[in-house]
């Protein structure tokens, strides 16, 4: 079983929709929870970073962890075409730079106009 | 600020054949990670440097990768000899100091790496 799993896609959605990015975990170490966009050709940005459980909100970007269930999500509201793009989840033990990041796969979004 | 430099972006080569890879982080980063990111799937650790130190580097294939930050700064991230396995972007990744809070990695463009 991989440390991260996330549904790759495709996911392809009108401008305007919510969308919902979900990653699923089984180590329960993991405290610090981060969402990066990469566009095509381009190294991974950083989007959320959450600690521990709870909402994390960013304009149109919110970051949900449910520790208790081992699953983060992030929600897109009022998606554009901007946003098209591959969305990792990641994820550490531990917050300082000795914390390796565990990716998940990527799901690949489309937001069409 | 300038970003995360890598070189070259673009590699081919043959089964066997040698490879190297540049990466020069942000200024001031003292940590620098190299990834591995295989079509459709994510960025995976292959070692990290804090200073000219390894961190860690656990999941890098010594029998043929190696790395090596000189002077703290740059880095070079080499291949020999290469299998058509290690087709995939090399991602270069920096972040400054922390003990105690999250530090935010910034990556580069990748070197996209096809062995033939």
């Amino acid at each position: 079983q991989k440390e991260v799993e996330q549904d790759p896609g495709p996911l392809s959605v009108p401008e305007g929709a919510i969308v919902s990015l979900n990653c699923t975990y089984s180590n329960s170490a993991f405290q610090y929870f981060m969402w990066y966009r990469q566009y095509s050709r381009k190294g991974p940005e950083l989007l959320m970073y959450t600690y521990s459980s709870g909402n994390k909100e960013d304009g149109r970007f919110t970051a949900q962890v449910d520790k208790s269930s081992k699953y983060i999500s992030l929600f897109i509201r009022d998606s554009q075409p901007s946003d098209s793009a591959t969305y990792l989840c990641a994820m550490s033990d531990r917050g300082s730079t000795l914390g390796r990041l565990y990716f998940g796969r990527g799901t690949q979004l489309t937001v069409w106009p | 600020e300038a970003g995360v430099a890598q070189s070259p972006r673009y590699k081919i080569i043959e089964k066997r054949q040698s490879v190297a890879f540049w990466c020069n982080p942000i200024s001031g980063h003292a940590t620098l990670y190299w990834y591995q990111q295989i079509l459709g799937q994510g960025p995976k650790l292959l070692i990290q440097f804090q200073n000219n130190g390894v961190v860690d580097d656990s999941q890098l294939p010594k029998d043929r990768f190696s790395a090596e930050r000189l002077k703290g700064v740059d880095s070079t991230l080499k291949i020999q000899p290469a299998k058509l396995e290690d087709s995939a972007v090399y991602l270069c990744a920096s972040s400054l100091i922390s003990s105690f809070s999250y530090n935010e990695q910034f990556f580069g463009p990748g070197t996209r790496l096809t062995v033939l």
